[in-house]
């Protein structure tokens, strides 16, 4: 089965310091994998996907994210953190033969100010 | 709006109480899911519909969990005798495919507490 594991359920950052989220990833075949974003009182938002093209995904508002087979890692970063990036961030990887996505518990980022 | 709707926002029942859920997908959208966050956890798959055929209901948690979709775009999530476990927020999303690399656009979700 193919699932993802969040390595941080709360990541506290400085504004203006990069940002690290941690994701990795359980599959024996070539997964999708994607980062979405839940602000309160808001529907989750697509930040960016993987599907094979480019190991380096670049998604909105400044995140990105690197696929590494070797670590079966897609972690996500920013370089620099914004007030409004406090959120709950989730990695998904949308397992190959079936319908819906698997969804991580969710790193909730704090932005101190 | 452009986005998927959801309605109400926000659900209290009383234990053993029916309740309904609605899903307005965008429209032109074949694919629909629905989803169940409990507190704390990430979103966990209820069921898929493809136009208005059910495809995959392996997440329903038990038989008192009913979705459908009969035309193919509105679709309604049904809760027989709610229990407290059932307390979560229902999303509903949709997509324009059914490709593993399509975005599912999510809605707001429908808080259900029941008491």
């Amino acid at each position: 089965a193919q699932s993802v594991t969040q390595l941080d359920s709360h990541v506290s950052v400085s504004e203006g310091t990069p940002v690290l989220l941690r994701c990795n990833y359980s599959s024996s075949y070539s997964p999708s994998l994607f980062w979405y974003v839940q602000h309160p009182n808001k529907g989750l938002q697509l930040l960016l996907k993987y599907t094979s093209a480019a190991t380096l995904v670049k998604g909105i508002n400044g995140f990105e994210a690197e696929f590494k087979k070797s670590e079966t890692s897609f972690h996500l970063t920013k370089p620099s953190a914004h007030m409004s990036d406090a959120a709950e961030y989730f990695c998904v990887v949308s397992p190959q033969g079936a319908d819906g996505l698997t969804f991580g518990k969710g790193t909730h980022l704090i932005i101190q100010p | 709006g452009a986005g998927v709707s959801q309605s109400p926002r926000y659900k209290v029942a009383k234990r053993g109480q029916d309740v309904a859920l609605r899903c307005d997908p965008i429209s032109g959208h074949v694919s629909l899911f629905w989803y169940q966050q409990a507190l704390g956890q990430g979103p966990e798959f209820l069921t898929y519909f493809q136009n208005e055929a059910q495809l995959d209901k392996s997440g329903l948690p038990s038989d008192r969990f009913f979705a459908e979709r009969p035309e193919g775009s509105v679709s309604t999530l049904k809760i027989q005798r709610t229990q407290q476990e059932d307390s979560a927020v229902y999303l509903c999303a949709s997509s324009s495919n059914r490709g593993m690399n399509t975005e599912a656009f999510f809605g707001q979700g429908t808080r259900l507490t029941v008491v």
